[in-house]
């Protein structure tokens, strides 16, 4: 059973052109969101922690948003160089272990 | 301190062949993270420490692959007898603590399996 469900698989952007990808998630006792970047052949990046419904993070033409079932990132006139895989994970605790679990990733290209 | 650290960065082997990585956590992070990831995959956990303890294997980790992170600090992750289907990137990321705090990610060792 998935937890983490990330949409589209793969997203199409002109430079410039704003849009929002999606995490949604199916558990409870959430400890914590997290959005990651990862370049082709690296490991990923931390961007934000979200931790509660309504909450809110920026940077640079990021922004991360939190509601009680799915979490959003919105960029706002993407450039070339936004182009990444953008990985979500949830934080539970089954158990108590709080390991973090990833969804499949968005895979952005921004066209000059 | 520059992050965590993995080494090495690519590894070509023959099938039936050992190896092992190794990682350098974050200093003062406490916690230790080993992920598999494939191509248009996520990261999919293997297993963590807590300190030097090892505290929890995926169902992923087969009797092949065993981890160790002695005195809570570096650790290292062994597949014995490769398989072609061990190939993948393996990620190992480190946090400060138990729930709530973010895993920062090393670039990860490419295993490719002949």
């Amino acid at each position: 059973e998935d937890q983490v469900t990330q949409s589209p698989e793969a997203l199409r952007l002109q430079e410039g052109e704003s849009s929002s990808l999606n995490c949604s998630y199916t558990v409870s006792g959430l400890r914590g969101l997290f959005w990651y970047r990862q370049d082709p052949g690296k490991g990923p990046e931390f961007l934000f922690t979200l931790y509660s419904a309504g909450e809110e993070k920026e940077k640079e033409r990021l922004k991360a948003t939190l509601t009680k079932k799915e979490s959003f990132l919105h960029i706002t006139a993407p450039k070339p160089e936004d182009s990444a895989t953008y990985l979500c994970a949830v934080q539970v605790r089954p158990g108590g272990s709080y390991i973090p679990t990833f969804g499949r990733g968005t895979s952005l290209i921004v066209h000059p | 301190d520059t992050g965590v650290s993995q080494n090495p960065r690519h590894k070509i082997t023959k099938r039936g062949q050992n190896v092992t990585f190794r990682c350098d956590p974050i200093s003062e992070h406490n916690r230790l993270y080993w992920y598999r990831q494939t191509l248009g995959q996520g990261p999919e956990f293997l297993t963590y420490f807590q300190n030097e303890a090892q505290l929890e294997k995926s169902r992923l980790l087969s009797d092949r692959f065993s981890a160790e992170r002695p005195k809570g600090s570096f650790s290292t992750l062994e597949i014995q007898r490769t398989e072609q289907g061990d190939s993948a990137m393996y990620l190992c990321a480190s946090s400060l603590q138990e729930g709530g705090t973010e895993a920062f990610f090393g670039q990860g060792t490419r295993l490719t399996v002949v």
